[in-house]
């Protein structure tokens, strides 16, 4: 079945220090694939999507680009701030993969130290 | 401000009880969802509905039941019958009959059981 791997957390990182996040995704075909963002004691938020290989998602200084050839869908951003701290999850989409919702990994809690 | 609401915030509920979370949603989504997170599992998904009156099962449905009388409304009700209630559970919508488009989560509840 489908599967989403990103990297272990807690991720520490100074402010403005740059970042990356992997994702790693296992499926057939060609899903669709989501970073979303949840901050303390909230639901999550999309943070960027792409739909299809080759695609860059961005938003808020947030990047990642659909990487079919390496099943990756990798979070970067240049220079974060404190108020970036939160849980980030990737997620993907598949059509006739199974029950007809997103499929998350485990989530990286991020934790920008001023 | 269209959106989705979930309450209660905090739920608690004593073993053996049924208990009912609910989810409205006015952004005139037909899809919505049900997740359960769990600490470092990320999310899960429960039930989905596609139409009013019509829902399907996700991948840990045993223990949960829903309803969709109305576009609006998909409350989620956890029975006696789950083993391991305690969890924070999200509520989302879509607009298309799938998600890929945006999912928009709402704030979620949280259930403990005492």
């Amino acid at each position: 079945g489908d599967s989403v791997t990103q990297m272990e957390g807690p991720v520490t990182l100074s402010e403005e220090a740059f970042l990356t996040i992997n994702c790693t995704y296992t499926a057939t075909g060609y899903p669709s694939l989501f970073w979303y963002v949840q901050y303390p004691g909230e639901g999550l938020q999309l943070l960027l999507k792409a739909t299809k290989a080759d695609d860059k998602g961005s938003n808020k200084g947030f990047e990642a680009t659909y990487r079919k050839e390496t099943t990756s869908f990798h979070l970067e951003k240049g220079s974060v701030q404190v108020s970036d701290s939160a849980v980030y999850f990737c997620a993907l989409y598949h059509s006739g993969g199974g029950a007809d919702g997103l499929t998350f990994g485990k989530g990286t809690h991020l934790i920008i130290q001023p | 401000d269209g959106g989705i609401t979930q309450s209660p915030k905090y739920l608690f509920r004593k073993e053996g009880q049924n208990v009912t979370l609910s989810c409205e949603q006015n952004l005139n989504h037909d899809a919505m969802y049900w997740y359960r997170q769990d600490p470092g599992q990320g999310l899960r998904l429960i039930y989905y509905s596609q139409i009013v009156n019509d829902f399907q099962k996700g991948d840990i449905a045993e223990g949960y039941s829903v309803s969709r009388e109305k576009k609006e409304s998909f409350p989620l009700t956890v029975t006696s019958a789950q083993k391991n209630p305690t969890a924070f559970y999200l509520c989302a919508s879509t607009g298309l009959a799938g998600p890929t488009d945006t999912q928009y989560f709402g704030p979620g509840t949280r259930l403990t059981v005492l």
